[in-house]
């Protein structure tokens, strides 16, 4: 059974660096194929894809906020940091970690979202 | 705005068939990538509803379908429930901007 957490500040000043870690159990980020990504909901809106990091520390993000995050994992812990800097009240959403899933059919594979965490919100304010 | 389009909302009565649509370009939907399905209750996480365009994870009712044609997917939900109220969202993988994206959402009202 895959479950993931997100934790960290409820409340951050607009300038300052987000720090946001995604805990996880029933999966290891060490095993071929595994993922974890970000993604994140203003209120009222729509999802925004953020950044994901594959088992291979291989790492992906989104092309319009790829100067301002960064993200790690630490496989002894099971645990995925995402980081965001020069935070801005329009950055106020919620932040869900999730699993990255895949189906691999006739040689092409579907890449997707399976599992969810709960989301945790983050207002920017000062 | 989002790179994958979807309309702000639809509504059907109980019973009856609803359809949203989802449409991409030539850089996504259009380049081979598989769409798949989110359903948002309010409140709570997104639940994946359909992946691979047309297959439903365990539990998820065979009333939920979906298809894909070229730039374009469409989810369909026959029976509708008053617990199918929520919000849904499709997603791909975008080759130019090599990264995952959502269409803007799409509300369900049943009427």
């Amino acid at each position: 059974q895959i479950t993931l957490e997100e934790s960290g500040p409820t409340l951050v000043k607009p300038t300052q660096t987000l720090t946001l870690t995604c805990t996880f159990s029933g999966f290891s980020l060490s095993t071929t194929a595994m993922g974890v990504g970000w993604i994140r909901q203003p209120p009222g809106k729509a999802l925004e894809w953020l950044a994901l990091i594959y088992w291979d520390d291989d790492k992906r993000f989104s092309p319009t906020l790829e100067s301002r995050l960064s993200i790690t994992k630490d496989t002894s812990k099971n645990q995925v940091v995402l980081t965001m800097t020069n935070m801005d009240p329009v950055d106020t959403a919620t932040y869900y970690c999730a699993h990255r899933g895949q189906y691999c059919y006739d040689a092409t594979c579907s890449l997707f979202f399976d599992y969810w965490g709960q989301g945790t919100l983050v207002t920017v304010s000062s | 705005q989002s790179v994958l389009t979807q309309p702000p909302s639809v509504s059907g009565a109980p019973g009856q068939r609803v359809t949203i649509s989802c449409t991409g370009s030539s850089s996504n939907l259009g380049a081979g990538y598989d769409v798949n399905w989110y359903r948002q209750l309010p409140g709570t996480a997104p639940k994946l509803l359909i992946y691979g365009n047309n297959n439903r994870p365990s539990g998820v009712p065979d009333r939920f379908s979906g298809s894909k044609s070229g730039t374009s997917a469409s989810l369909a939900i026959t029976g509708l429930q008053a617990e199918d109220e929520a919000d849904y969202y499709c997603q791909s993988y975008d080759s130019s901007l090599s990264g995952w994206v959502f269409g803007g959402g799409t509300k369900v009202t049943v009427l």
